[in-house]
């Protein structure tokens, strides 16, 4: 299985809503990514978690928060969202974060895309 | 200035035709070199990467990577309709966790 799932693939949400993308791999990777893609835009990191730990926050919001249950499972627990939070939320995993010797291809999901009313 | 620059484009050739894709970047730390591929709504895909300097083929896609001039280029020949989608770069220090995309190209190849 070399696949990322995320769900749900559509989320429309109202600013004083609460919901959560939910993201799933079964390939043994101990590191995961969310990433959040604006149309045209390229990916922008938000979260990366190695080995269940949170290891960056690149200054993402606090209506943001990430979870990780355990090493196949990520979350991405959304509240009192703004409509410019519209977008595709990617989640990623690779085998490690970072490897000194090796490359580790990060293997995208399809998405899940995001929009705030 | 941004640390990866890429031509948004969008670009369209005729089905056949020979593809160049290019990105420039600023830091020299950059080690490895990605080019992605994401189709209309789909998340990205990795097509090929280079660690350091030099050339890769994986049938109708070659990555070049010149550090000298810190530029990479991904060649598509006998393009296809079906390679019609977003060409993405990107790049990592190594032992770092981040990449760096580029902008993104976007590409249409008619029959």
């Amino acid at each position: 299985d070399t696949e990322v799932t995320q769900t749900p693939k559509h989320l429309v949400m109202g600013m004083t809503n609460k919901k959560s993308l939910k993201c799933e791999q079964h390939m043994g990777h101990r590191a995961m990514y969310w990433y959040k893609q604006k149309a045209k835009k390229p990916p922008e990191l938000m979260f990366v978690y190695s080995y269940e730990k949170l290891s960056i926050n690149e200054s993402v919001p606090s209506r943001f928060s990430p979870e990780c249950p355990n090493s196949s499972l990520l979350n991405l627990h959304l509240h009192a969202l703004q409509p410019e939070d519209s977008a595709l939320y990617l989640c990623a995993s690779s085998q490690e974060a970072s490897q000194a010797s090796n490359y580790n291809e990060q293997f995208f999901g399809p998405g899940t895309r995001l929009t705030v009313l | 200035q941004k640390e990866v620059e890429q031509d948004p484009g969008p670009l369209s050739v005729p089905e056949g035709a020979i593809v160049s894709l290019n990105c420039t970047y600023s830091n020299s730390a950059f080690q490895y070199f990605m080019w992605y591929r994401q189709y209309s709504r789909k998340g990205p895909e990795l097509l090929m990467y280079t660690y350091s300097s030099g050339n890769k083929e994986d049938g109708r896609f070659t990555a070049q990577v010149d550090k000298s001039s810190k530029y990479i280029s991904l060649f598509i020949r006998d393009s296809q309709p079906s390679d019609s989608a977003t060409y993405l770069c990107a790049m990592k220090i190594q032992g770092a966790q981040k990449l760096v995309f580029g902008q993104g190209t976007r590409l249409t190849i008619n029959p």
